[in-house]
């Protein structure tokens, strides 16, 4: 059963910094994995997908690497800004469990002023 | 990205009554839609995967005769909480699948029941 671990759960960082977002999943045998922001009492956005195949994505200040083999992606986010402050999850889509998308617990960032 | 809404953002209802919860892809036809809910300091954990046309597939210890799903067109999916209780309060989120596999959340319902 796949299982999806996010580390850190919490993280508190000053404005401008670079910071990275850990995610491990236990089954190699994915479709995809994708990243997600969640605001409080919001829906989740999609801010990156990566494909299997795919060893990385990157959109505007964001790039996440997929290393499946190692069952590992990362979240990096350039130059941190408070309007980043979110719940960032991870997802893995599945091939042997009817393709769910199963969840990491997510990792709650803060950026200050 | 692809857009899907949810309807009502937020509802209140009394023990006992039923309440629709709709989930619509805006700007994509989508086979397969998801229902889950959050609980608070949570991640969402899957309730459903509504497929158009069939019955939808419940996850274990789900009841399927309280949490009804009809995914009746390609761009609506409807989750109706049956004789709803306090404990059914939550936060009830749908996504949609796109052709690509990716997967867009609306923006969720908060259900609370008094």
């Amino acid at each position: 059963k796949q299982e999806v671990t996010q580390i850190p759960a919490a993280l508190s960082v000053p404005e401008g910094e670079n910071l990275v977002l850990n995610c491990s999943f236990t089954d190699s045998a994915i479709y995809n994995l994708q990243w997600f922001r969640q605001d409080p009492g919001k829906g989740l956005t999609s801010l990156l997908l990566i494909q299997s195949s795919q060893r990385e994505q990157t959109s505007g200040r964001l790039n996440a690497s997929l290393d499946k083999s190692s069952g590992r992606s990362t979240l990096y986010i350039a130059a941190s800004q408070p309007g980043d402050s979110a719940t960032y999850l991870c997802a893995v889509r599945v091939r042997n469990q009817g393709g769910k998308l199963i969840f990491g617990q997510g990792t709650e960032l803060s950026v200050k002023p | 990205g692809a857009v899907v809404s949810q309807h009502p953002s937020r509802v209140i209802c009394k023990s006992g009554t039923s309440v629709k919860i709709e989930c619509r892809s805006l700007d994509f036809q989508a086979t397969t839609m998801f229902w889950y809910r959050q609980f608070p300091k949570q991640s969402l954990m899957l309730m459903a995967t509504s497929n158009e046309g069939s019955k939808a597939t419940y996850e274990q210890g789900v009841e399927k005769d309280k949490f009804l799903i009809n995914h009746a067109s390609l761009t609506l999916s409807t989750l109706t909480v049956t004789s709803a209780h306090p404990e059914d309060s939550s936060f009830y989120i749908c996504s949609a699948l796109t052709g690509l596999h990716e997967q867009f959340f609306g923006p969720g319902t908060r259900l609370t029941v008094l």
